[in-house]
């Protein structure tokens, strides 16, 4: 199947700083990539879908400033916790299509631990 | 909105048994897919199995089986002939785009 790869799977950061998660598919490429939220033994929570070439579409409650998403590429979508405070600590997972049109399965990165202290 | 209801949040079962997670979802949609991820320690998501809604055959895949009832919205997944490396959290999925719709998870103990 089609590779996601996440990085870095672990980040521990100061209180008030920035963090960048990369999110790269290897093997093909994703016009579109989603980012999801996870807290302990809980389910994915969707915050936003990046799309290449334009503007992230967030869901409702995601504040767009603290969440900045770009999609650089074909290949590469970022996710950047901006001025991160302690309750941002989660586990950020990315996941893409492998074919357009929203039928496919999605394939999921390996996901980044980000601790905020 | 669609949403996907599980609504057992553990289940147990005996090493080499068989054991049925539930999930219902709710859509207006006529077309659309069916997903149970696994999700072991590690975190990895892993695809279990997929059904497309417009399909009427149940999809197997080795020990894992579904049962798709679409009149009733529900999408159960059987387990046959468990094993200790099925132990994770399991998540039923529902996509009629591009989103992807999770369940709130169901952990799954395998007694040995």
């Amino acid at each position: 199947g089609a590779v996601v790869s996440q990085h870095p799977s672990r980040v521990i950061c100061k209180s008030g700083t920035s963090v960048k998660i990369e999110c790269r598919s290897l093997d093909f490429q994703a016009t579109t990539m989603f980012w999801y939220r996870q807290f302990p033994k809980q389910s994915l929570m969707l915050m936003a879908t990046s799309n290449e070439g334009s503007k992230a579409t967030y869901e409702q409650g995601v504040e767009k400033d603290k969440f900045l998403i770009n999609h650089a590429s074909l290949t590469l979508s970022t996710l950047t916790v901006t001025s991160a405070h302690p309750e941002d600590s989660s586990f950020y997972i990315c996941s893409a299509p492998q074919t357009s049109g929203g039928t496919g399965e999605l394939f999921f990165g390996e996901g980044s631990r980000l601790t905020v202290l | 909105a669609q949403t996907v209801t599980q609504s057992q949040p553990e289940m147990s079962v005996q090493e080499a048994e068989t054991v049925t997670l539930s999930c219902t979802y709710d859509t207006s949609e006529s077309d659309y897919y069916l997903f149970w991820y696994k999700q072991p320690p590690s975190r990895q998501m892993i695809l279990v199995i997929r059904q497309e809604a417009y399909k009427q055959q149940n999809a197997t895949e080795n020990r894992f089986s579904v049962n798709f009832q679409k009149a009733a919205k529900s999408f159960s997944l059987k387990i046959s002939d468990s094993q200790l490396g099925d132990a994770a959290m399991y998540f039923c999925a529902y996509t009629g785009g591009n989103k992807l719709v999770f369940g709130a998870g169901t952990i799954l103990r395998v007694k040995s």
